[in-house]
């Protein structure tokens, strides 16, 4: 069954923390990995996808099949990150399959 | 703005009526996408339409749900006889085709009371 687990409902780290946010996924295809993000009060909005091997916001997130792990990471944690970040996961035909979402808390 | 569109942004209903939400998607987007969010959880997937034709339903969408994309363009999505289980916030998402980025409306929020 195709599957996303976010394991945490809520970090809380302080500014200049580092920051992982943890998502497993399962699925037998060739997966394709996003993470979405939702500020308060606004839309969700795609933060980043593996295939583009982009860094977003100095967001990064490796794709792990061995581990079948895709996690978000950033060295230093800003305010303004404080969110919601989804885990996603997109296949064949191409509904996305979301986690449950952890709350990013960053203190100053 | 040319995001994705979605009217009404919250609605209140008393159980048994009926409601539709429409979307209007980015211009030129062949492919449109329903979820539905519930609190704690994240979105869950309804159905997708490449422009005019309904591709898949998802087991969640009973029958006393229906969505049409009549022209390719924007969609409806109307719930009959609605049971409080139904109270949800309602995604809309469009993308250029398959594979691309979906880009989703801010949400129609239902309390069904």
């Amino acid at each position: 069954a195709q599957r996303v687990t976010q394991p945490e409902k809520l970090l809380s780290v302080f500014k200049g923390a580092p920051v992982e946010l943890k998502c497993n996924y399962s699925y037998s295809g060739s997966p394709e990995l996003f993470w979405y993000v939702q500020y308060s009060r606004q839309r969700l909005q795609l933060l980043l996808r593996h295939i583009s091997r982009e860094s977003i916001k100095g967001f990064t997130a490796d794709l792990n099949k061995g581990e079948t792990s895709f996690h978000l990471k950033k060295p230093f944690a800003q305010e303004e990150d404080s969110a919601m970040y989804y885990c996603a996961l997109g296949g064949a035909t191409n509904k996305l399959i979301f986690g449950t979402g952890t709350l990013l808390a960053v203190q100053p | 703005d040319t995001g994705v569109s979605q009217d009404p942004r919250h609605k209140i209903t008393k159980r048994g009526q009926n409601v539709t939400f429409r979307c209007d998607p980015i211009s030129e987007h062949n492919r449109l996408y329903w979820y539905r969010q519930t609190l704690g959880q994240g979105p869950e997937f309804l159905t997708y339409f490449q422009n005019e034709a309904q591709l898949e339903k998802s087991r969640l969408l009973s029958d006393r749900f229906s969505a049409e994309r009549p022209k390719g363009s924007f969609s409806t999505l109307e719930i009959q006889r609605t049971e409080q289980g139904d109270s949800a916030m309602y995604l809309c998402a469009s993308s250029p085709g398959g594979g691309d980025t979906q880009y989703f409306g801010p949400g129609t929020r239902l309390t069904v009371l």
